[in-house]
């Protein structure tokens, strides 16, 4: 059973609009959420986190928003660019001891010029 | 550059070859990872090495052998495999283990098994 599910495949935004992606969760264990980026033939690299005792975090274009209650975050794109097409994965972790991350299955943003 | 480099990118193999997928980082970190990404699938945690001892095993088939000599290496050891084994296989390093240290992964090895 899924634990980080990113129930969108896929997302097509254009240029200079704004890109939402969205992942939901399902142990209420988790406290730090963090979103990779992938671009084909690469590793996933590190975009932005959040603490749970957070609902926003900001750094640039990018903003993700935590909803606790309903174990829902999103991470926000504005404005969009074609640079910013790849797949985006949602990652959850629980406890400060271990560093096992709980992935998503992705979403693959296509940022059209 | 990753800091980050993994070797084969691309591997295949046989179900009675044995091969070794290698990783190095160049980041001074203390934690070292490895990951299968299947298709479809979310990335799953096989590996964790901490200060160069293995903390955590993914109830990882024995096929699959990890080898962390030092700080800066990590290897995955491979035999007789199974075509159902063809994935992406990613190596990740972190400063330490947990504490929200963020992944940097390398960029992967693409494994076929035939």
């Amino acid at each position: 059973d899924q634990q980080v599910k990113q129930n969108s495949p896929s997302l097509s935004v254009q240029e200079g609009r704004i890109s939402i992606l969205n992942c939901d969760y399902t142990n209420s264990m988790f406290d730090y959420f963090l979103w990779y980026k992938k671009y084909p033939a690469e590793g996933p690299t590190f975009l932005i986190s959040i603490s749970s005792i957070k609902d926003k975090n900001e750094d640039g274009r990018f903003t993700v928003f935590l909803n606790k209650s309903a174990k829902h975050l999103s991470l926000h794109i504005v404005p969009s660019q074609p640079g910013d097409s790849a797949v985006y994965f949602c990652a959850a972790l629980s406890g400060g001891a271990t560093n096992k991350l709980i992935f998503g299955t992705g979403t693959l943003l296509a940022v059209q010029p | 550059e990753t800091g980050v480099t993994q070797t084969p990118r691309h591997l295949v193999m046989g179900m009675t070859n044995k091969k070794s997928l290698k990783c190095e980082q160049h980041l001074g970190h203390n934690a070292m990872y490895w990951y299968k990404q299947s298709a479809k699938k979310p990335l799953e945690l096989m590996f964790v090495y901490s200060l160069e001892e293995r903390v955590e095993n993914n109830s990882v088939p024995s096929r699959f052998s990890p080898e962390c000599p030092n700080s800066s290496h990590l290897f995955l050891h491979l035999h007789t495999l199974q075509p159902e084994d063809s994935a992406l296989y990613l190596c990740a390093s972190s400063r330490f283990r947990g504490f929200h240290s963020p992944l940097h992964f390398g960029n992967g090895t693409r494994l076929t098994v035939t």
